[in-house]
């Protein structure tokens, strides 16, 4: 089978760092993607790591170690409009079997 | 800049009706999906269509469910007896190539009563 975990909340202030870390374990490992979804809303993609290392896109970056079958997202100088479930989805090895993480909900105080 | 659209937003239904969920992907776009959201819960893979064929599908993906590309544009999902428990978030996504970044539509919210 295919199991993902993340912490289930996250709380920081405004301007803080917040780490959000997965864990994976799945037949096959072909990439770990970020997405993020307000209340309501869509999910809407962050970035994407198929190889070890960290991506840096902006005030986001993601880092994988597979290896360790493990990635966490960094979100650097937080701001209120980062609140929101932040999901982590792996694609295994050889199929279109797309499996979400159970989310992080971050909230983000003044 | 493109993006994915379903229609409708809303739809609510009887046990035992018939849906079908309509999707318009990115237009060059060569990979769709349907997934599903319980309120509250995280992201569940339905099916993957790619050359006009289902690619994968998971457990939930049964008898009772049914995708098509009916005309080149849009993507469909069709319940063919729906259940209290399909009541969920329905979202389609499309992407170009394989792994990395899914557009996602705004999805439809499936009330079963």
């Amino acid at each position: 089978g295919q199991s993902l975990e993340q912490p289930s909340e996250v709380t920081a202030v405004e301007g803080a760092i917040v780490q959000i870390n997965c864990t994976y374990q799945t037949s096959g490992f072909y990439g770990l993607s970020w997405y993020q979804q307000h209340d309501g809303g869509a999910p809407t993609f962050l970035s994407y790591n198929a190889l070890d290392g960290l991506e840096e896109t902006g005030r986001f970056s993601s880092f994988l170690s597979r290896s360790d079958s493990y990635g966490y997202l960094l979100l650097q100088e937080l701001q209120m409009k980062d609140s929101a479930s932040y999901f982590c989805a792996v694609r295994d090895n050889y199929g279109q079997n797309f499996v979400f993480g159970p989310g992080t909900r971050l909230s983000v105080l003044p | 800049e493109p993006e994915v659209t379903q229609t409708p937003s809303h739809q609510v239904t009887q046990m035992g009706q018939e849906v079908i969920l309509r999707c318009v992907p990115i237009s060059n776009h060569l990979y769709f999906y349907w997934y599903r959201q319980i309120l509250g819960q995280k992201v569940e893979f339905l099916v993957s269509f790619y050359n006009n064929e289902i690619s994968e599908k998971s457990e939930i993906f049964d008898d009772q469910f049914s995708v098509e590309r009916p005309d080149g544009s849009n993507f469909t999902l069709k319940i063919r007896s729906t259940k209290l428990e399909d009541s969920a978030m329905y979202f389609c996504a499309s992407t170009y190539t394989l792994g990395g970044e899914q557009y996602f539509g705004p999805g439809t919210r499936l009330t079963v009563t």
